[in-house]
């Protein structure tokens, strides 16, 4: 198993532009989420999913879409990026519908927005 | 309000020294869950332990230990004999439910531990 994977790793993006970071796991999952990482913040949950066809937002999604067509698949959307979206994203999983469960986090993504 | 304060941001130690990350927590709920997570200079998240709020007896993992008390809402860690290994950002997590939506988790904001030969 892969586990979970993000793809790309790295990425440097002109304030406006918009782009898809990739979360994809292998492990058949229900739970997936997307969390950002900023000095002395702590992770920040986006957005959710319980499963595909169903998502849902936390505590920070003003900027960013999701969408769940499989359970494999959960991309976050950044529909027009801006300085403060400069972080590191890290996408999350566990086997069932709850955040009860361990989670399995993928790699991470450092997106600089200039 | 639900939350998670680590109120140590870093820690440094010399090899072989114990060492205790707090982790303080408000819930309003009586069903929840505490999690530590280790994230390493590779950047990784790493699970360490889950803990549900029935369930106060400590844990020790070799040189691991977790200390739970709901009367002070602490859920400390206690890493024994520290190694230059252990030294990473540890992450303490609450699940929480709010009515009319999914459960979340929320973290504190991390407690730095350097660890010196």
């Amino acid at each position: 198993n892969a586990g979970v994977t993000q793809t790309p790793k790295f990425q440097v993006l002109k304030t406006g532009q918009s782009m898809t970071l990739q979360c994809a796991q292998d492990m058949n999952h229900e739970y997936m989420s997307w969390y950002r990482q900023d000095p002395g913040m702590g992770l920040r949950l986006i957005h959710y999913s319980v499963g595909a066809g169903i998502t849902d937002q936390g505590e920070v999604p003003n900027g960013y879409n999701v969408s769940r067509s499989t359970t494999e698949d959960f991309p976050l959307r950044l529909l027009s990026a801006a300085p403060s979206q400069t972080s590191v994203y890290f996408c999350a999983s566990s086997y069932s519908g709850t955040v009860y469960d361990e989670q399995y986090f993928g790699p991470g993504t450092r997106l600089t927005v200039t | 309000a639900q939350k998670v304060t680590q109120a140590q941001t870093e820690i440094s130690v010399v090899e072989k020294e114990d060492v205790t990350l707090d982790c303080v927590y408000e819930t309003r709920d009586t069903t929840y869950y505490l999690f530590w997570y280790k994230q390493p200079p590779s950047g990784e998240l790493v699970f360490l332990i889950r803990r549900n709020s029935f369930d106060e007896q400590n844990e020790i993992s070799g040189r691991y230990s977790w200390n739970f008390q709901k009367s002070t809402s602490s859920f400390n860690f206690t890493i024994t004999a520290s190694q230059v290994v252990d030294s990473a950002v540890y992450f303490c997590a609450l699940s929480v439910t709010e009515f009319g939506a999914t459960d979340k988790l929320i973290f504190g904001t991390g407690t730095r531990l350097q660890v010196f030969p």
